[in-house]
């Protein structure tokens, strides 16, 4: 089972700061990853698929990078409504698991 | 406009059994694969399972299989999941997520609401 681990755990930043959250995956996933954000009480939204591409209505400012076992997701700068839960998951062909990281919470410092 | 919508969340005691719903619209139904995906309370996200087009694949989560059952019905646009055996650790908030159709494991590009389910004496 491919183990996703994301980090950092929270991350504190204030608006029009550069975020920069990573995911570490066990085994390479070549480039089958995709990162979602959660507010409060809402589910969760995807933002990019495939490590770098944004889902359609996605702002330019959230960009992925990354593939193999290392994949990073930036926000160049932090808009007051980006503050939230992200979460990268990866697919696996064979067997046809899908599975989630633990998640980053980025807060307003 | 892309909707889905679930229901029948709710109270059951350990060892009871429920049936979630998700009502899809929007979209062609019958063209993708559909997943259940789960969040504990002030937990991730863990993918549940996950049903093929026809019906004809379905995948579970090691720590479900045997105990839950997708299904869907294509004529309804509706998706399904059987919960029996419950255990307290099933205790979470249940998203419908439409998936891709191409693959059985793929990224969600939509979800549900969530509906939540407690399992709890």
């Amino acid at each position: 089972e491919i183990v996703l681990t994301q980090s950092p755990a929270t991350l504190s930043l204030s608006p029009g700061e550069r975020a920069t959250l990573s995911c570490r995956a066990s085994q390479s996933v070549s480039s089958y990853l995709a990162w979602y954000q959660q507010k409060p009480g809402q589910a969760p939204r995807l933002l990019i698929y495939d490590a770098s591409n944004r889902a359609t209505g996605i702002p330019a400012r959230f960009s992925g990078s990354g593939s193999g076992t290392d994949f990073t997701l930036t926000i160049s700068s932090l808009e007051p409504e980006d503050f939230a839960v992200y979460y990268c998951q990866q697919r696996s062909n064979w067997p046809p698991v899908i599975t989630f990281g633990q998640g980053t919470r980025l807060e307003i410092k | 406009e892309v909707q889905l919508v679930e229901s029948g969340g709710g109270l059951v005691q350990p060892g009871g059994s429920l049936r979630l719903s998700c009502a899809a619209s929007g979209f062609t139904f019958s063209s993708y694969w559909m997943s259940w995906v789960r969040q504990a309370p002030g937990k991730g996200l863990e993918w549940v399972a996950n049903i093929k087009q026809d019906g004809s694949e379905k995948y579970y989560v090691d720590s479900v299989k045997g105990r839950f059952t997708i299904s869907r019905d294509n004529a309804k646009n509706s998706l399904y999941l059987q919960m029996n055996s419950l255990r307290a650790e099933d205790t979470a908030v249940y998203y419908c997520a439409r998936g891709g159709v191409a693959v059985a494991a793929d990224y969600f590009d939509y979800w549900g609401q969530g509906t939540l389910v407690t399992v709890s004496s």
